[in-house]
């Protein structure tokens, strides 16, 4: 089956504690991206990568880490994390073309920094 | 990045046909309209896109004037598991410089029965 995965699904952790949150997807997919959702802020983005070892940042990408060292992994690093980063994270994947703004969703990592 | 403006929520009846309205005044030449649907707590699904005139296919069309400063999403006979989120986004992903896609806040949509 076609899909984007995210590990952990519900994390809980401290300030400062550094913390990776896993994104995979198995349709070959050369476009990559993490969204940040906060409620009355819409979705964000934060970086996105458009093949391997190609990343960029997106619209918030302060406090936030990236790596493409493979085409089906994006892993988001927070290095020291801070309750302002508490959010309902997405990674996204997408082919190329204009199949790229076909980005397919991963099911979402809850995130709460106390 | 063109800015899109979407009205806040609507509310339909079952089995009408729903059309959302984006306006994007500063579209540029190579940005395209891209529709995407929302449920609590799921990440976004890809409904459409397109660049100009009309898209249509399983799910819903995509209308879009001459001069694309707005577009159309239309529903038809929407049922009520069509409740959600939706967002317009404008964007060019496709050039060298990569636009980040914004979402916006969405319409949410409610469908009664």
């Amino acid at each position: 089956e076609a899909q984007v995965t995210q590990n952990p699904r519900y994390l809980i952790t401290v300030t400062g504690k550094k913390l990776t949150v896993t994104c995979s997807q198995n349709m070959n997919h050369e476009y990559m991206s993490w969204y940040r959702q906060d409620p009355g802020l819409g979705l964000r983005q934060i970086y996105y990568s458009m093949n391997v070892e190609v990343t960029d940042k997106g619209d918030v990408p302060e406090g936030y880490k990236v790596s493409r060292k493979e085409k089906r992994n994006f892993p988001l690093i927070l290095e020291s994390p801070s309750p302002n980063q508490t959010s309902l994270y997405f990674c996204a994947s997408s082919s190329q073309g204009t199949e790229i703004y076909e980005q397919y969703f991963g099911p979402g990592t809850r995130l709460t920094v106390t | 990045l063109a800015k899109t403006t979407q009205p806040i929520s609507m509310d339909s009846y079952e089995g009408q046909e729903v059309n959302i309205t984006c306006s994007h005044n500063n579209i540029a030449t190579n940005d395209y309209i891209t529709w995407y649907q929302q449920f609590p707590s799921q990440g976004p699904r890809f409904i459409i896109q397109g660049y100009k005139t009309k898209v249509t296919n399983e799910v819903a069309s995509l209308f879009i004037p001459a001069d694309r400063k707005s577009s159309t999403l239309s529903l038809p006979r929407v049922s009520l598991s069509d409740t959600a989120v939706y967002y317009c986004l404008v964007g060019d992903m496709l050039g060298e410089g990569n636009t980040p896609l914004v979402f916006g806040k969405g319409t949410r949509l409610s469908v009664i029965a």
